[in-house]
């Protein structure tokens, strides 16, 4: 079945800080890629998406790219802030056939810290 | 544009009795919704599909007469927990999508479940 991986966390950063979170996908067909943040005691906030290959999503300084080739949708900011301390989910949506179509599957979330 | 609402956005009940969880769409309809499950700082797992009007699909493993999924219009659903139980404490999510399952969804915000 479909399956997202996500590298594990936490990941804990200074401000101003390069960030990088690795995703990568197992799918059938070609799926929409998404990233998702949740904060503390919420639910979900699409943070942003990619629906074919090569398509960057970009939102709030952060951005990822859809790389057929090597099945990843890394999420990188060049600065991260204070504010931007969350769990980060990484998701796809099945568009082929399967037990996995029309449903999203989420990555197991890495929770980012970042420090003054 | 595209909000979702939970109520309540927390509860307490006692073990034994039924909780009812509400998801509505608030400015579009929502031909499909979703239902989430999250443990604490884990991931979410996909409960049960449904369509307005329709029965809902649970995912394997899910107790379909334990957890009930209503959608009976296009801006509210509702999951029932039956004979609540300590271990069905967790953190539910629901999401709508306007277009079908293939299309972008939504999230509310979560409802807390604590079964004492």
């Amino acid at each position: 079945g479909d399956s997202v991986t996500q590298m594990e966390g936490p990941v804990t950063l200074s401000e101003e800080a390069f960030l990088t979170i690795n995703c990568t996908y197992t799918a059938t067909g070609y799926p929409s890629l998404f990233w998702y943040v949740q904060y503390p005691g919420e639910g979900l906030q699409l943070l942003l998406k990619a629906t074919k290959a090569d398509d960057k999503g970009s939102n709030k300084g952060f951005e990822a790219t859809y790389r057929k080739e090597t099945t990843s949708f890394h999420l990188e900011k060049g600065s991260v802030q204070v504010s931007d301390s969350a769990v980060y989910f990484c998701a796809l949506l099945a568009r082929a056939g399967g037990t996995s179509y029309g449903k999203l599957t989420f990555g197991q979330g890495t929770i980012l810290t970042v420090h003054p | 544009g595209a909000v979702v609402s939970q109520h309540p956005s927390w509860v307490i009940c006692k073990s034994g009795t039924s909780v009812k969880i509400e998801c509505r769409s608030l400015d579009f309809q929502a031909t499909t919704m979703f239902w989430y499950r999250q443990f604490p700082k884990q991931s979410l797992m996909l409960m049960a599909t449904s369509n307005e009007g329709s029965k809902a699909t649970y995912e394997q493993g899910v107790e379909k007469d334990k957890f009930l999924i209503n959608h009976a219009s296009l801006t509210l659903s509702t999951l029932t927990v039956t004979s609540a139980h300590p271990e069905d404490s967790s953190f539910y999510i629901c999401s709508a999508a306007g277009g079908g399952f293939l299309y972008e969804q939504y999230f509310g915000p979560g409802t807390r479940l604590t079964v004492t």
